[in-house]
């Protein structure tokens, strides 16, 4: 079955340090979204990719960056781990063409930053 | 970009009664109109949606209305249940793009 996954699921670092989180989907599809949920902000969009080398800033980009090599992986990177991007932080993935733009979520990383 | 404006934050119902959330969007050009279910530690997930050319759209006990005119939608649950506790979000949107909503939690008292 067709799904996407999240590593690592949970992830404590300090702050100044770079940190990878990694996101992968065998849906072959082309639309991957990063969001950082935290309460009372729901899911805000932080950045996302319509296909190969395509990638886009969303409302919250800023300390953040992403890379598009292949269809199936998005990783985000966090340049200098800051305090304030301690959050839940979940990938989605959706497809073109269906008439649909639902989205279909990755588990979840939580991360702290200490 | 997109506002999106969601009521009430919190709700308690009965089992067994109805429970409406609304969505209000500012984006004329939004044309997708999802609602998605986040229960404790778990992901989200759509549980529906509707076009903006479609005004209402109705899946066993959940339903979606749409007032394009008004830049509204509403979800709807009947004969609610203890597993429909959960933080509800709404994510109009348009070019594949959501914005969501901070959210609604949902819950159902036996």
């Amino acid at each position: 079955d067709a799904e996407i996954t999240q590593s690592p699921r949970h992830k404590i670092t300090e702050t100044g340090r770079q940190v990878t989180l990694a996101c992968h989907q065998t849906w072959n599809h082309n639309n991957m979204f990063w969001y950082r949920q935290d309460l009372g902000h729901g899911l805000r969009l932080i950045h996302y990719s319509y296909g190969v080398h395509d990638t886009n800033k969303g409302e919250v980009s800023d300390g953040y960056s992403v890379s598009r090599s292949n269809t199936e992986d998005l990783p985000l990177t966090l340049e200098s781990a800051a305090s304030s991007q301690t959050s839940v932080y979940f990938c989605a993935s959706s497809g073109t063409g269906s008439g649909s733009y639902e989205q279909y979520f990755g588990p979840g990383t939580r991360l702290t930053v200490t | 970009g997109e506002n999106v404006e969601q009521h009430p934050s919190t709700l308690s119902v009965q089992e067994g009664d109805s429970a409406v959330i609304k969505c209000t969007y500012s984006d004329s050009a939004s044309n997708y109109f999802p609602w998605y279910k986040q229960e404790l530690g778990k992901r989200p997930q759509l549980i529906i949606d509707i076009r903006s050319n479609v005004g209402e759209k109705k899946d066993q006990r959940i339903a979606v209305t749409l007032n394009k005119t008004a830049k509204h939608f509403s979800l709807h649950i009947t004969e609610t249940q203890p597993e429909d506790s959960a933080v509800y979000f709404c994510a109009p949107g348009g070019n594949e793009k959501l914005t969501f909503g901070t959210g609604t939690r949902l819950t159902i008292i036996p």
